[in-house]
């Protein structure tokens, strides 16, 4: 019951890259699209979200990008630094159902 | 404010024993859910409890039940505990349970069911 796809399982990039993680939905109900960033041993916490009804939505190094027609959605990392190195997990919501998240991408960046 | 608690950190059982996984919020929060993440599987829902009182199934609550003990706590029990519940176990919290209330995640409880 795999509704959120979550790629790439692993990412490396160098500090200062850009790191970029994909997800796509089948749901065309859900409405709200958070992503969780979850550091080693820890719980996950939430990031940045995005609402459907907006193609693009930036915090600080952090941007969501939303394709609605696609039904996909993005996270980028801009100027990656070594303490972004985490797992993250992209995750959908429809109404009061309950959070659909993906598989999670580990993310290394090296110095 | 400690957020969400969750005991004990770490456990090993071995097959067919029990225990049950307690978890607390001080955020006044009226949802509470209990997750499972396993390697390349994400996290899913076992049981979550809207309010204070009721509780429901999540996407794999075989083998579990819970216990909405209290608005601040939600405990989850292994009767007998199988290899294939080794896992790390997170409880979270929010508000309600609406698309935009951020749930709020414990630290995690790794078992290991040998």
């Amino acid at each position: 019951q795999q509704q959120v796809k979550q790629s790439p399982q692993s990412l490396i990039v160098q500090k200062g890259g850009i790191s970029i993680i994909n997800c796509a939905y089948e749901n065309t109900a859900f409405d709200y699209f958070p992503w969780y960033q979850q550091f080693p041993g820890k719980g996950p916490a939430l990031l940045i979200a995005i609402r459907p009804d907006v193609s693009e939505k930036k915090e600080g190094r952090f941007t969501i990008s939303f394709n609605k027609s696609a039904k996909q959605f993005s996270l980028h990392i801009m100027d990656s630094q070594p303490g972004d190195s985490a797992t993250y997990f992209c995750a959908a919501i429809h109404n009061t159902d309950k959070l659909i998240f993906g598989t999670g991408t580990r993310l290394q960046v090296f110095p | 404010n400690a957020g969400v608690t969750q005991t004990p950190k770490f456990q090993v059982l071995k097959t067919g024993q029990s225990m049950t996984l307690q978890c607390a919020q001080d955020m006044n929060h009226n949802s509470m859910y209990w997750y499972r993440q396993d390697p390349g599987m994400g996290l899913r829902l076992i049981y979550y409890s809207a309010s204070e009182g009721t509780t429901d199934k999540g996407e794999v609550p075989n083998g579990y039940n819970v216990s909405r003990l209290n608005k601040r706590e939600f405990s989850l029990r292994l009767e007998s505990a199988a290899p294939s519940q080794t896992s790390v176990y997170f409880c979270a919290s929010s508000d309600y349970v609406t698309s935009t209330d951020t749930q709020y995640f414990g630290p995690g409880t790794r078992l290991t069911v040998l």
